[in-house]
């Protein structure tokens, strides 16, 4: 079965430091693969998104992920966080497949102290 | 404007009794999605729907019910069989499923039951 794991449960990082959240999905065919981001008491908005070329795609925010085919990984980075970054981060993939499946990692809790 | 909406935000429910959380989007998204939210579990997906007429359970359908008799609706029904109904529950929705196309989320319902 298809699944979504991120490494990091609860990250915790003064600001300007760099940030890398890890995602690896497992499943051997095309996929979309997307970051999601929830701020406190708010929705869940898109961060980036990947579908084909570029692997290297850059989102809002100053977030970046990089698609690697070969580790089937997409992880998520930031130069320099700031205390406004502070939310709950998710990796999600949708496969190639008729299924039209979106399967979400278990999130990764970020907090940035001032 | 477009979006998706989930009502109510707050819902009581006593055990033994069933529940029905209401998703309606006006984005003219053929696909729709339920997930459930728990602490330290990501996002679970319940049940989707790619067309009208036509659904599929996810990875953790049993003790709900869906339906999709309108391409704007997909009402989750939950049931006095699901075990462990108090969570956070988001609904998605997605444009054409043979394109490539992200997710909008509605503002979730939190269930809680008393």
């Amino acid at each position: 079965a298809q699944s979504v794991s991120q490494h990091n449960h609860h990250v915790i990082l003064s600001e300007a430091a760099s940030l890398e959240l890890g995602c690896n999905y497992s499943y051997g065919g095309t996929v979309n693969l997307f970051w999601y981001v929830q701020y406190p008491g708010q929705h869940l908005q898109l961060l980036l998104k990947y579908f084909s070329g570029d692997p290297l795609v850059k989102g809002i925010k100053g977030f970046e992920a990089e698609f690697i085919k070969s580790k089937f990984s997409f992880n998520l980075r930031k130069p320099s966080v700031q205390w406004s970054d502070t939310a709950e981060y998710f990796c999600a993939v949708k496969t190639s497949s008729n299924t039209g499946k979106l399967i979400f990692g278990q999130g990764t809790t970020l907090q940035v102290k001032p | 404007d477009g979006g998706i909406t989930q009502s109510p935000k707050y819902l009581f429910r006593k055990e033994g009794q069933n529940v029905t959380l209401s998703c309606e989007q006006n984005l003219n998204h053929d696909a729709m999605y339920w997930y459930r939210q728990d602490p330290g579990q990501g996002l679970r997906l319940i049940y989707y729907s790619q067309i009208v007429n036509d659904f599929q359970k996810g990875d953790i359908a049993e003790g709900y019910s869906v339906s999709r008799e309108k391409k704007e609706s997909f009402p989750l029904t939950v049931t006095s069989a699901q075990k462990n109904p108090t969570a956070f529950y988001l609904c998605a929705s997605r444009g054409r499923t043979a394109m490539n196309t992200e997710a909008f989320f509605g503002q979730g319902t939190r269930l809680t039951v008393v």
